[in-house]
């Protein structure tokens, strides 16, 4: 039974430039959230999918932006990037009708 | 609103020996989860243990378990029989109907040999 996994491992940009990272949810999980974590920080909720819908966003700017696919995977996009978006990501995913959120390895992202 | 409290930066305990971690949370929410993660180095992040807000009794995982005091709205978690595997970072969270995980910004666990 797989879980969660997370595409890149790391990745290195330049500000300004543009991000796209991967995550596909454990088997039989149709929800998935995405987290920013910074150093020495507990993570910081960023939104959450369910059937292809943003279905809850925490307060981050228009910038950081996602999709879910038929097949529940998901993408963050993140435009014009910042020094201060350097950061771990963190994907999660669950069943809606359950609360448990199991996360994935994580993309750390950074900006120079 | 809900926000998670951990006071405690850093904790250290002797192998073996028990350790406790605290957490305060608040929440205007009747129904919500809680829960606590463990964070190693390597960054992958694993859930430890958690509690259903409407169960009066504690949860117990093997050597973890937990005092939830909903009154007091306080949720520590108590590793016994400390192993030099438990050394990480760890993580209270909150869950409510908004649908995300509030954490709070973590405790230090090291264990010494």
């Amino acid at each position: 039974d797989a879980g969660v996994t997370q595409s890149p491992t790391h990745l290195i940009k330049t500000r300004g430039q543009q991000v796209t990272l991967r995550c596909s949810p454990k088997s039989g999980h149709d929800t998935v959230s995405w987290y920013q974590q910074a150093l020495g920080q507990g993570p910081q909720f960023i939104f959450q999918y369910y059937e292809e819908e943003e279905r809850q966003r925490g307060n981050f700017p228009d910038r950081f932006s996602g999709h879910q696919f038929p097949n529940y995977s998901s993408e963050l996009n993140v435009n014009a990037l910042l020094l201060g978006d350097s950061a771990l990501y963190l994907c999660a995913s669950t069943v809606l009708t359950r609360d448990t959120q199991y996360f994935g390895p994580g993309t750390r992202l950074t900006v120079l | 609103a809900q926000t998670v409290t951990q006071s405690q930066p850093e904790m250290s305990v002797q192998e073996a020996e028990t350790v406790t971690l605290s957490c305060t949370y608040d929440t205007s929410e009747s129904d919500y989860y809680l829960f606590w993660y463990k964070q190693p180095p390597s960054r992958q992040m694993i859930l430890v243990i958690r509690q259903e807000a409407y169960k009066q009794q504690n949860a117990t995982e093997n050597r973890f378990s937990v005092n939830f005091q909903k009154a007091a709205k306080s949720f520590s978690l108590k590793i016994s029989d400390s192993q030099l595997g438990d050394a990480a970072m760890y993580f209270c969270a909150s869950y409510g109907v908004n649908y995300k995980l509030t954490f709070g910004k973590g405790t230090l666990l090291t264990v010494n040999p």
